[in-house]
């Protein structure tokens, strides 16, 4: 089936620090979607993007479509504790049904 | 908040037994999820729903049953729970009317299966 390849797996950030992770595929999608989850709670929707290309900030958070439709990235800027968790990128390869593919996720960690 | 409740929140049973999850949503959407997630796996998905008795699988259907005969409701079914089940199960639905679009997530499930 598709696969989404996710990376980095974790990472170690310290306050102000900019994060960058990304998410690439063999195959095309329509929909990109990026989710952060804290422990014990549901995935929470951060960004959305649909056109190939499209560059969308949502606070500190920038994400952008990639113009191959096979890939995405998401930018944290000048990060803070609470950015802590498990981002998730999302492909939606389109037909019947919204199913969505996700990728391993990226572990974000505080430096002590 | 998409209005989402899952039931229970916690579950632990024995292998062999069946066992249902329940998903409700408060606004009428017509498209929902079953997702399981495993470590290292993200979320992968197991069952979907599209309309009131309108169901299909998703990439890990084997071992689950799904039913939906309220729009507000999707009920998962683990016919005879092994082992290999124990996970933490999310239900999703999709706002987009024809399915294109966001998805949004419950609080999920735990569920151990000893």
């Amino acid at each position: 089936g598709q696969q989404l390849n996710q990376s980095p797996q974790s990472m170690f950030i310290q306050e102000g620090e900019d994060v960058s992770m990304n998410c690439t595929s063999s195959s095309i999608f329509n929909t990109w979607l990026w989710y952060k989850q804290d422990p014990g709670e549901g995935p929470v929707l951060l960004i959305a993007l649909y056109k190939a290309g499209e560059l969308t900030s949502n606070g500190r958070l920038t994400a952008q479509f990639g113009i191959t439709r096979k890939d995405s990235f998401l930018n944290i800027s000048a990060s803070i504790p609470s950015d802590v968790g498990i981002y998730f990128c999302a492909g939606q390869p389109g037909g019947y049904g919204n199913k969505l593919v996700f990728g391993a996720g990226t572990i974000l960690r505080v430096k002590s | 908040d998409a209005g989402i409740t899952q039931s229970p929140r916690h579950k632990v049973t024995e292998t062999g037994t069946p066992v249902t999850l329940r998903c409700h949503q408060t606004e009428n959407h017509r498209y929902m999820y079953w997702y399981r997630q495993d470590p290292g796996h993200g979320l992968r998905l197991i069952h979907y729903s599209y309309g009131v008795k309108d169901t299909d699988k998703g990439e890990v259907s084997d071992g689950y049953s799904v039913s939906r005969s309220k729009t507000e409701d999707f009920l998962l079914t683990l016919e005879s729970a092994t082992s290999s089940q124990t996970s933490v199960y999310f239900c999703a639905i999709s706002a987009g009317t024809s399915g294109v679009g966001e998805q949004f997530f419950g609080p999920g499930t735990r569920l151990t299966v000893l």
